[in-house]
């Protein structure tokens, strides 16, 4: 059974940093890019970052290049995302997602981990 | 970068009937080199993550029900619920998986008139 457990979410002031992991088992997830999408309090669904299966590419959406970090641990099957300079505006639940392959069409989906960033 | 478009944010049909959701792409979402139009939809439950739909605009995924049904082309977009069942209540989203940085639509809210 393919699962994606994320960790690592909580409560941080703005300025701080926080970093998110993704445990993943079920599928080889050396073979997989992976993505990171974010969903504000009943709000929509923004895609954040992704990274090819051996961590040698990244992309990023605007809204968080050059405050977060997309990376892999192939041997540990662990997606993470490093988080700093949080703002307000990052509150959201984080999922980790697999694209279904041969597209960027997200097949699995974490159950999310909750990112508050607040005084 | 592609601006995704849903309408409308929300639909009430009565049980068995048919509903339709909308979604527009501010460029072509068709790879001419293999004839696919990147688009995929979700349905998302309240206290869950999304669950894949459809892709390439018209795929099933595997065990959707095929009351579920995904067309158009290049730009304009309809995923189509046959029969509308209870357990259909939920948020739907359209997704461009054409190009980075990839996007999805505000959403469309289904419920039981």
């Amino acid at each position: 059974e393919v699962q994606l457990v994320e960790s690592g979410g909580g409560l941080v002031q703005p300025g701080g940093s926080l970093r998110l992991s993704c445990e993943v088992s079920g599928f080889t997830f050396s073979s997989y890019w992976m993505h990171w999408v974010r969903q504000a309090p009943g709000k929509g669904l923004v895609w954040v970052s992704r990274i090819d299966s051996d961590g040698s590419t990244t992309n990023y959406a605007d809204s968080v290049k050059g405050r977060f970090t997309i990376s892999r641990d192939n041997a540990k099957n662990t997606l993470y995302l490093q988080m700093n300079s949080l703002r307000a505006e990052d509150t959201a639940v984080y999922y980790c997602v697999r694209p279904f392959t041969g597209t960027n069409a997200f097949d699995m989906w974490g159950q999310g981990t909750m990112v508050t960033v607040s005084s | 970068d592609i601006v995704m478009t849903q309408s409308p944010d929300s639909l009430a049909v009565s049980l068995g009937e048919r509903a339709t959701i909308n979604c527009k792409s501010s460029q072509s979402l068709l790879y001419r080199s293999n004839s696919k139009n990147y688009l995929a939809w979700y349905q998302q439950k309240p206290g869950q993550p999304p669950k894949l739909l459809i892709y390439w605009a018209s795929t099933r995924e595997s065990g959707v029900p095929d009351r579920f049904s995904g067309s158009g082309s290049e730009t304009d977009f309809s995923l189509t619920i046959s029969s509308l069942q209870a357990e259909d209540v939920a948020v739907y989203y359209c997704q461009q998986h054409y190009g980075i940085p990839l996007s999805f639509g505000g959403g469309t809210k289904v419920e039981i008139k």
